[in-house]
C-alpha cells in the first residue's frame, strides 16, 4: 500500500513562531487532506488540497503532486494550535476511495 | 463543512459485552462511510468501508465477526464491537464523503474502554 511519512514527528514552538510541516507520499494521489486532531480526539478539516496552494487565515498548504509531497505552514502560532497534525491521501489507482493517514506531527505551542 | 456525528463519545463496558457505536451524517447523504481505529499516540488505521445496503468491506487483519458494521440508511452506519475484550479498548472514529470531490469529514470519535 501507499506509504505516508510526516516530519517532524514532534515540534515545540514558542507562541508567535512560524513552522512548516511536511508530508511525503510514495504513490500518485488524487486526494490529500490536512487535519488537526484536538486534545479531545476530534479531527478538524484544515485543507482539501490534492494540488496547488491554499490559504486560510494563519494556515496555508501547498501540494506538489508530481514530486509527491505537501507542506502545511503555520504562521504566528498560538497555544490553541497545539495537537496532532495529520495528512491523509487517497491513491489514484487501487486505493478505492479510502484515505491513508500519515504518521502525524505532534505540535506543542508554549507561551 | 459537512457534519458527521458519533454517539456515544465515551463508553465503558465489561469484558464480554457488546457495544454499538452510531455514525450519522447530519446534513447530507452518504452511500459510503469509513470506520477508523486509533490507539494512543498512533495514527488512524482504516478498519472497514461501510456501504449502504450492502456488506461492509473489511481491511486485512480486521475480524468481521468481531466488528459488525451495518449501513441501513443513507445517513446512518453502526459499528458493533461484539464480545468486547480489553484489547478492543481504543478510539473509534467514522467518516463520510459529503461533497462528491473526495473530501472526507469525520465524526467526533468514540472512546471505548473495556474493563
Amino acid at each position: 500500500g501507499i506509504q505516508v511519512e510526516q516530519s517532524p514527528p514532534d515540534l515545540i514552538l514558542q507562541e508567535g513562531a512560524n513552522s512548516t510541516l511536511r508530508c511525503n507520499f510514495s504513490d500518485s494521489v488524487n486526494n490529500l487532506q490536512w487535519f488537526h486532531q484536538n486534545p479531545w480526539g476530534q479531527l478538524i478539516n484544515l485543507f482539501y488540497i490534492p494540488s496547488g496552494t491554499k490559504q486560510n487565515g494563519r494556515l496555508s498548504a501547498t501540494t506538489v503532486a508530481t514530486e509527491r509531497y505537501s507542506l502545511l505552514y503555520i504562521s504566528s502560532s498560538q497555544t490553541t494550535d497545539s495537537g496532532v497534525y495529520f495528512c491523509a491521501v487517497r491513491r489514484v489507482t487501487g486505493g478505492g476511495n479510502k484515505l491513508t493517514f500519515g504518521t502525524g506531527t505532534q505540535l506543542k505551542v508554549e507561551l | 463543512g459537512a457534519v458527521v456525528s458519533q454517539h456515544p463519545s465515551w463508553v465503558i463496558c465489561k469484558s464480554g459485552t457488546s457495544v454499538k457505536i452510531e455514525c450519522r451524517s447530519l446534513d447530507f447523504q452518504a452511500t459510503t462511510m469509513f470506520w477508523y481505529r486509533q490507539f494512543p499516540k498512533q495514527s488512524l488505521m482504516l478498519m472497514a468501508t461501510s456501504n449502504e445496503g450492502s456488506k461492509a468491506t473489511y481491511e486485512q487483519g480486521v475480524e468481521k465477526d468481531k466488528f459488525l458494521i451495518n449501513h441501513a440508511s443513507l445517513t446512518l452506519s453502526t459499528l458493533t464491537v461484539t464480545s468486547a475484550h480489553p484489547e478492543d479498548s481504543s478510539f473509534y472514529i467514522c467518516s463520510a464523503e459529503a461533497t462528491g470531490n473526495g473530501e472526507l469529514f469525520f465524526g467526533e470519535g468514540s472512546r471505548l474502554t473495556v474493563l
